[in-house]
């Protein structure tokens, strides 16, 4: 069966520190993989996505960015994070082709920048 | 764009009985998909019902069913004998068929079980 896995839980970081955080999906293969930052009080802002291995899109400039090294590893980054990059972040997954049955998420990571 | 509207922050409903959440959407497309997700307070998000724009029929999954209103752009979840582990955030969220690999998300509602 598909799983995926995302981590760390929890984080606490500086402003101004860099960051990363990875997804990793297992049993599938080609998956489309995608980023979303959900806020206090807010539904899921779509942050980005991939179709496949280096192939990123952004939906949102800001001082993020995600790369996919290999087919079923998704991971966000930055340089140096802002106050305003606290939130939840979750990684998703779904079926290439056939993304309209909807996504598989991973238990999220609550990030904090102080 | 394409926009999806929760109007209910919060809700709550006694053990056993019914709720229905709802849900507005605003589109110009005619093929699309809508889903309904559940975040339990464990917080990994999981899909609970799918419903596809061509299908007159409303989509049922066990104790959760939808109304589908394609003209009004409405799509309610109805949670029948509800229990306690029906309580978390829920999640209206809107896919084009056609038009790229956005999935748009409504800023959910937060439901409470009483016991």
């Amino acid at each position: 069966s598909q799983t995926i896995h995302q981590w760390p839980a929890t984080l606490v970081q500086p402003v101004g520190s860099p960051l990363s955080l990875e997804c990793t999906v297992e049993g599938t293969s080609n998956p489309n993989l995608y980023w979303y930052r959900q806020a206090a009080g807010r539904g899921l802002q779509l942050l980005f996505y991939s179709v496949g291995i280096g192939q990123i899109s952004s939906e949102v400039p800001q001082n993020l960015s995600a790369s996919r090294p290999q087919d079923r590893q998704f991971i966000l980054s930055s340089k140096k994070l802002l106050l305003s990059d606290s939130g939840f972040y979750l990684c998703a997954w779904s079926v290439r082709r056939a993304d309209l049955y909807g996504y598989t998420f991973g238990s999220g990571t609550r990030l904090t920048i102080v | 764009a394409q926009t999806v509207t929760q109007s209910q922050p919060e809700m709550s409903v006694q053990e056993a009985e019914t709720v229905t959440l709802s849900c507005t959407y605003d589109t110009s497309e005619s093929d699309y998909y809508l889903f309904w997700y559940k975040q339990p307070p464990s917080r990994q998000m999981i899909l609970v019902i799918r419903q596809e724009a061509y299908k007159q029929q409303n989509a049922t999954e066990n104790r959760f069913s939808v109304n589908f209103q394609k003209a009004a752009k409405s799509f309610s979840l109805k949670i029948s004998d509800s229990q306690l582990g029906d309580a978390a955030m829920y999640f209206c969220a809107y896919r084009s068929a056609t038009g790229g690999f956005k999935t748009i998300f409504g800023a959910g509602t937060r439901l409470f079980v009483k016991a």
